[in-house]
C-alpha cells in the first residue's frame, strides 16, 4: 500500500520569502500524487496534480511542485508568500483507486 | 471538477443521538467518499459508496455506526449513529472525477460537535 510522509507539521515563513513544503511518497506502481489545501473552517480545494507527463506542475495561486521518481518527492514550493497562503496543506498519492493524504503541514505567513 | 455541498455545515449534538448528513454534487459521479477528520489531524477513509451496490467501508469503520446511503449519482448521505464524543470531527464527502487518473474533489465539511 502507498503512503505519504510531509516533512515538518508547521511551516513558518516571511511575507515575500520563498515557501518550501515538502512531501515524499511510497508506492509500488506509477502514483498520482496531489496537493490540497485548506483554509480554516473549509474543505479541501486542490492546488494541482501529477498524473503523467512534465514532472513540474503549475497549480493555483502561484504553487507549483515538481515530481522527482529517483527522490520519491513531490515537494511543493512557492516563489513568494502571501498572507493568504496561511492554510493547512496536504499531500496526498493515489494509486489502484485508493488515495493516502498525509499528516497535513500548517503555514504561518509571518508580515 | 465538481461543485459539492454538504448539510449541515455544523452541528452541536447530544450523546446516544444520531446525525445525518447529506452531500450534494452539481453532476452525476459514479464514485463518492466520505472522509473524518479529527481535531488537528489527516483525512481518514471511512467508506466509498458507489450508486447501485452497498458501501465498501474501510477498517475499523462499520455499517452500524455509519450507514451511508446513495440513492442516485449525485446525492448520498452518511449518518453518524449512537453518538459519543469521540465522534467529534469534521466529516468530508469528496466525488471522483476525470476516469483513470480520478481527480478527487471535496465539500466544504460538516462539524460535529458530540456532548
Amino acid at each position: 500500500a502507498q503512503s505519504v510522509t510531509q516533512l515538518g507539521s508547521h511551516v513558518s515563513v516571511s511575507e515575500g520569502a520563498l515557501v518550501l513544503l515538502r512531501c515524499n511518497y511510497s508506492s509500488s506502481v506509477p502514483p498520482y500524487l496531489f496537493w490540497y489545501v485548506q483554509y480554516p473552517n473549509q474543505g479541501l480545494q486542490l492546488l494541482l496534480k501529477y498524473t503523467t507527463g512534465a514532472t513540474l506542475v503549475k497549480g493555483i495561486n502561484g504553487f507549483e511542485a515538481e515530481f522527482k521518481k529517483s527522490e520519491t518527492s513531490f515537494h511543493l514550493t512557492k516563489p513568494s508568500a502571501h498572507m493568504s497562503d496561511a492554510a493547512e496543506y496536504f499531500c496526498a498519492v493515489k494509486s489502484n483507486n485508493d488515495m493516502r493524504f498525509g499528516a497535513g503541514t500548517r503555514l504561518t505567513v509571518k508580515p | 471538477s465538481a461543485v459539492i455541498s454538504q448539510k449541515p455545515s455544523r452541528d452541536i449534538c447530544q450523546r446516544g443521538t444520531s446525525l445525518t448528513i447529506q452531500c450534494q454534487v452539481d453532476s452525476q459521479v459514479t464514485m463518492m467518499f466520505w472522509y473524518r477528520q479529527q481535531p488537528g489531524q489527516s483525512l481518514t477513509l471511512i467508506a466509498t459508496a458507489n450508486q447501485g451496490s452497498e458501501a465498501t467501508y474501510e477498517s475499523g469503520f462499520v455499517i452500524d455506526k455509519f450507514p451511508i446511503s446513495r440513492p442516485n449519482l449525485t446525492f448520498s448521505t452518511l449518518t453518524v449513529s449512537n453518538m459519543s464524543p469521540e465522534d467529534s470531527s469534521i466529516y468530508l464527502c469528496s466525488v471522483g472525477v476525470g476516469g483513470p487518473t480520478d481527480t478527487q474533489y471535496f465539500g466544504p465539511g460538516t462539524r460535529l460537535t458530540v456532548l
